[in-house]
């Protein structure tokens, strides 16, 4: 099955911006990968931040967006919260095949 | 506000089976496919199967084809993991989601002599 990548770890100053990156190993990610992105706090069940691509949930906080990037799906945090520190996810979609995640990015906030 | 709770983790020794099941509440739970996704101690998620909204449609990972089943009971709105012949690397927290974008709390399944 495909291999997802993702960075392993980005450090962000509180209230700056950061763009974490999610490749997969077939070529370019695209709509048709329907790109989900995640976030997980330690010892915390993961939450839905953005789906297919850029779509937010009603829980999603407008500092979060999603987008596609020089081939890749992208999730930019405008803003950095404290409370923003946390692993990232994403999840990519292969048709007939399933879905893989990438190996996540440990976000600090600092 | 939608909710999934999972249920039916343990201990289990190698070789031997587990069902997992997902109760949804709070949302239109027919209307979305499912999945089940794992996380060993101290690892990622790792994606292990879905479903789409009738059960017609089912994909595994590689390392659990054969082995495991996925299904879903829309009139109780329940969604199952038939886990057979478990081996160690089975051990993980066991989440049940979808495209609704809830998650449930997870089930700890532990497989070892």
């Amino acid at each position: 099955q495909a291999v997802v990548t993702q960075e392993p770890s980005l450090t962000v100053s509180p209230g700056g911006t950061v763009t974490l990156t999610c490749g997969s190993s077939t070529g370019a990610v695209t709509s048709g990968h329907y790109p989900y992105w995640f976030q997980q706090k330690p010892g915390q069940a993961p939450r839905t931040l953005i789906y297919h691509t850029n779509n937010k949930y009603s829980w999603t906080p407008a500092r979060f967006s999603g987008s596609l990037l020089g081939g890749k799906a992208a999730l930019t945090l405008s803003g950095a919260q404290p409370e923003d520190e946390a692993d990232y996810y994403c999840l990519l979609s292969y048709s007939g095949v399933g879905e893989v995640f990438g190996g996540g990015t440990k976000l600090t906030v600092l | 506000e939608g909710q999934l709770v999972e249920s039916g983790g343990g201990l289990v020794q190698p070789g031997g089976s587990l069902r997992l099941s997902c109760e949804a509440s709070g949302f239109t739970f027919s209307s979305y496919w499912m999945n089940w996704v794992r996380q060993a101690p101290g690892k990622g998620l790792e994606w292990v199967a879905n479903i789409n909204r009738d059960g017609s449609a089912k994909y595994y990972v590689d390392s659990v084809k054969g082995r495991f089943t996925i299904s879903r009971d829309n009139a109780k709105n329940s969604l199952y993991l038939q886990m057979n012949s478990l081996r160690a690397d089975d051990t993980a927290v066991y989440y049940c989601s979808g495209s609704s974008g809830y998650w449930g709390q997870g089930t700890l399944v532990t497989v070892s002599s």
